[in-house]
């Protein structure tokens, strides 16, 4: 199975404030990554596909890059809505599909 | 709009049977992939299981293969998952969700996710 590692596990920052994620494959997976963000108690929410490009809803501030076996989830500018946890998942190899471990974004 | 919602969660022994149900509205349910992800108290997210569209074809994580099946009633717009010999590792939120890629059974995304239905495997 592939294994996603996502780095940090969790990070403190202010609303204003650019932030980056990462999210290290354990083998190459072309640009199968996609990303989400999840509130508390609430639903996953599509944020990035294809590595790198957004969906309709999703606000430009977000960034998504990498290929291979390296991607970064960037989010500039924070806003108060943002503070969630993220999480990348691979789609290369699947079965099965195999999603990182999260990373929690806290206010500061 | 595009809508799922998910029932058939409860309490169940260890050993027990479960059956989830996803009922999906407000998008052409036929030409989509489903998938079914869970999520434990407290834990990261889990992909358990895929369907894919026309033929049907499932795909399971490890840790269900064997003892889960997804099915799909596209005339009921429909995603089900049988549940059988249920273990306490099995608690978790279970969501039903949405392919995002039309048709395609090569890439995936999860694009629209229900609130979740609750299982809880305790004697």
């Amino acid at each position: 199975d592939i294994q996603l590692t996502q780095s940090p596990s969790s990070l403190s920052a202010s609303v204003g404030d650019r932030v980056t994620i990462t999210c290290r494959a354990s083998q190459n997976i072309n640009n199968h990554l996609n990303w989400y963000q999840q509130k508390s108690g609430k639903a996953p929410k599509l944020l990035i596909y294809g590595a790198s490009t957004l969906p309709p809803w999703v606000p430009s501030r977000f960034t998504g890059g990498g290929s291979g076996t390296d991607f970064t989830l960037t989010i500039s500018d924070l806003q108060p809505d943002d503070f969630a946890t993220y999480y990348c998942q691979q789609t290369y190899s699947n079965p099965p599909i195999t999603l990182g471990q999260g990373t929690r974004l806290d206010i500061k | 709009e595009m809508q799922l919602v998910e029932s058939g969660g409860g309490v169940v022994q260890p050993g027990g049977s479960l059956r989830l149900s996803c009922a999906a509205s407000g998008f052409s349910f036929e030409d989509f992939a489903m998938h079914w992800v869970r999520q434990s108290p407290g834990k990261g997210l889990e992909w358990i299981s895929l369907i894919t569209v026309e033929d049907g074809v499932a795909y399971y994580a490890d840790s269900v293969k064997d003892r889960f099946t997804i099915s799909r009633d596209d005339n009921k717009k429909f995603l089900y998952l049988q549940m059988n010999s249920l273990t306490s590792d099995d608690s978790a939120l279970y969501f039903c969700a949405k392919e995002f890629y039309f048709r395609d059974s090569t890439r995936h995304a999860l694009s629209v996710w229900g609130q979740g239905t609750t299982v809880t495997v305790s004697s």
